[in-house]
């Protein structure tokens, strides 16, 4: 069974339109994230998402919506896609406050291509 | 914020050869991980390690919290090493943050 899963793995689309990706966690974790890998390789954070509720937002264009209906699930939307935005996107998982906390589990990762 | 660097940026080695990769962080960390990305681009937990030496096989890791850096070492590599090895830090709260990589291919 898959730890984290992302749907789709490959996306490709026109400016301006809206898009979503899904993410989806089995490890019983109650945090998730989402990073953005662009194409020099290098991984920023998004997001972070503790039991349901928004912890960070690290300056993410507003076109970018996060959704978080339950600890499992960690969906994100963008509106009006630019060509800046054509990245990969990870979703990953990990659990507070405990030993061994905060070890990061990603999901295989969504490939957008924006034309 | 904390700072991440990595080197060597890039690193190409003749399989069989052993390498070392470091880490150094500007702060305290909570905790440390050594990921691999692989040519498909999945990225695969090889180490947590916030202190202390740990063995997986032919790679290792040992991180040196009191002097901020933690390095990987890759012995006797082999062409399916080739990758990107990123190195993360935990510093407190939810955030995990990358350093920029050592890109590394293996020939055979």
């Amino acid at each position: 069974d898959t730890a984290v899963s992302q749907t789709p793995k490959y996306l490709v689309t026109q400016m301006g339109n809206d898009k979503s990706i899904k993410c989806e966690q089995n490890l019983g974790h109650d945090t998730m994230y989402w990073y953005k890998q662009d194409s020099k390789k290098f991984l920023k954070i998004m997001f972070s998402y503790n039991n349901k509720e928004l912890i960070i937002n690290e300056t993410v264009p507003n076109r970018f919506s996060p959704k978080s209906p339950d600890k499992a699930h960690l969906n994100l939307h963008i509106n009006s896609l630019e060509l800046g935005d054509s990245a990969v996107y990870f979703c990953a998982s990990s659990q507070q406050g405990a030993a061994g906390a905060n070890v990061l589990t990603f999901g295989a990762g969504s490939r957008l291509t924006v034309l | 914020g904390i700072q991440v660097e990595q080197s060597p940026p890039d690193l190409i080695l003749q399989e069989g050869a052993n390498s070392t990769l470091r880490c150094n962080f500007s702060d305290s960390v909570n905790n440390l991980q050594w990921f691999h990305q692989n040519p498909w681009g999945q990225l695969i937990n090889l180490f947590y390690i916030p202190s202390g030496t740990k063995q997986n096989g032919r790679l290792s890791a040992t991180t040196v919290a009191t002097e901020r850096y933690s390095l990987l070492y890759i012995s006797s590599s082999q062409t399916t090493d080739s990758g990107v090895y990123f190195c993360a830090v935990h510093t407190g709260g939810f955030k995990t943050i990358f350093g920029a990589g050592t890109r590394l291919f293996v020939k055979a």
